[in-house]
C-alpha cells in the first residue's frame, strides 16, 4: 500500500521563476493538503482540496496556487518565485473530506532552494 | 495563533521518561503529534479529540484537557528510536462544530535520547 508521494525530491530555481509541485495520496484518501517547512520551523498551512476545489486556505499570498485531479492527486504551483519560499514542501492526504477527527499523512516533501 | 509547546528541547538517556506539552488559546477540536527526524517528512503518532481522552502507542501515550486546552505527549522508557523533534498541530473548534483539516503547528520540542 504506497504511502504519499511527491516529486520531484529537490528543486533548484531562481527568483522570479515559477515551479510545479506535485503529490500523489495515500491509497483511498480523497483529500490532499500542502504545508511549507521552514528550516527549524513546524508545518504552516498553505490550503487543502477536497473535491477538485480549494476548501480552506492559510496565509499565502495569491502567488501559491493548487489543482486537485479527478484521481486526487493535487499540484502547487508558486510564480514569482522569492528568496523566501526556499523550504520543504509538504504534502498531506487524508480520508472523508479531511475532517479534523482524521489523520494526516505527509509525503517525503519537495526541497525548494531558491538562488 | 500558533499553539506553544514546552520544553523547546530534551535530553534523556535510553529508559528515562519525558513529558511534551502543547497549549492553545484557542478552544481545540482535535491535537494531532508527529514525530519528524532530520531530514524526513513528519510521521503521524495518534489524534487526540476534545473530550478528555488518552491514547495510547507503544510506549508513547497523549491526553487531552479540554478545560486547559492542552494535550500532553508521554514518552516512557524511552529508546534511541524516539529521538526527533515532536511537533503537535491543533484544530479549532468552529460555530458549526465541524472542523476541517487546517492543522497549526507548534514551533516543535527536540528530543535527544542518549545510549
Amino acid at each position: 500500500d504506497a504511502g504519499v508521494t511527491q516529486s520531484p525530491t529537490h528543486l533548484i530555481k531562481t527568483r522570479g521563476q515559477q515551479v510545479t509541485l506535485r503529490c500523489s495520496p495515500k491509497s483511498g484518501h480523497d483529500t490532499v493538503s500542502w504545508y511549507q517547512q521552514a528550516l527549524g520551523q513546524g508545518p504552516q498551512f498553505i490550503f487543502q482540496y477536497y473535491e477538485e476545489e480549494e476548501r480552506q486556505r492559510g496565509n499565502f499570498p495569491d502567488r501559491f496556487s493548487g489543482h486537485q485531479f479527478p484521481n486526487y492527486s493535487s499540484e502547487l504551483n508558486v510564480n514569482a518565485l522569492l528568496l523566501g519560499d526556499s523550504a520543504l514542501y509538504l504534502c498531506a492526504s487524508s480520508l472523508r473530506g479531511g475532517k479534523s477527527n482524521q489523520p494526516q499523512h505527509f509525503g517525503d516533501g519537495t526541497r525548494l532552494s531558491i538562488l | 495563533q500558533q499553539p506553544v509547546q514546552s520544553p523547546q528541547a530534551v535530553i534523556l538517556r535510553e529508559g528515562e521518561d519525558a513529558v511534551i506539552n502543547c497549549s492553545s488559546s484557542k478552544a481545540l477540536y482535535s491535537v494531532h503529534w508527529y514525530r519528524q527526524k532530520h531530514g524526513e517528512a513528519p510521521v503521524f503518532l495518534m489524534i487526540l479529540l476534545k473530550g478528555g481522552e488518552q491514547k495510547g502507542h507503544e510506549k508513547i501515550s497523549a491526553s487531552f484537557n479540554e478545560k486547559k486546552q492542552q494535550s500532553s505527549l508521554y514518552l516512557t522508557a524511552s529508546q534511541l528510536s524516539y529521538s526527533g523533534t515532536y511537533f503537535c498541530g491543533t484544530a479549532y473548534s468552529t460555530a458549526g462544530g465541524t472542523s476541517y483539516g487546517k492543522l497549526t503547528f507548534g514551533q516543535g520540542t527536540i528530543l535527544t535520547v542518549h545510549p
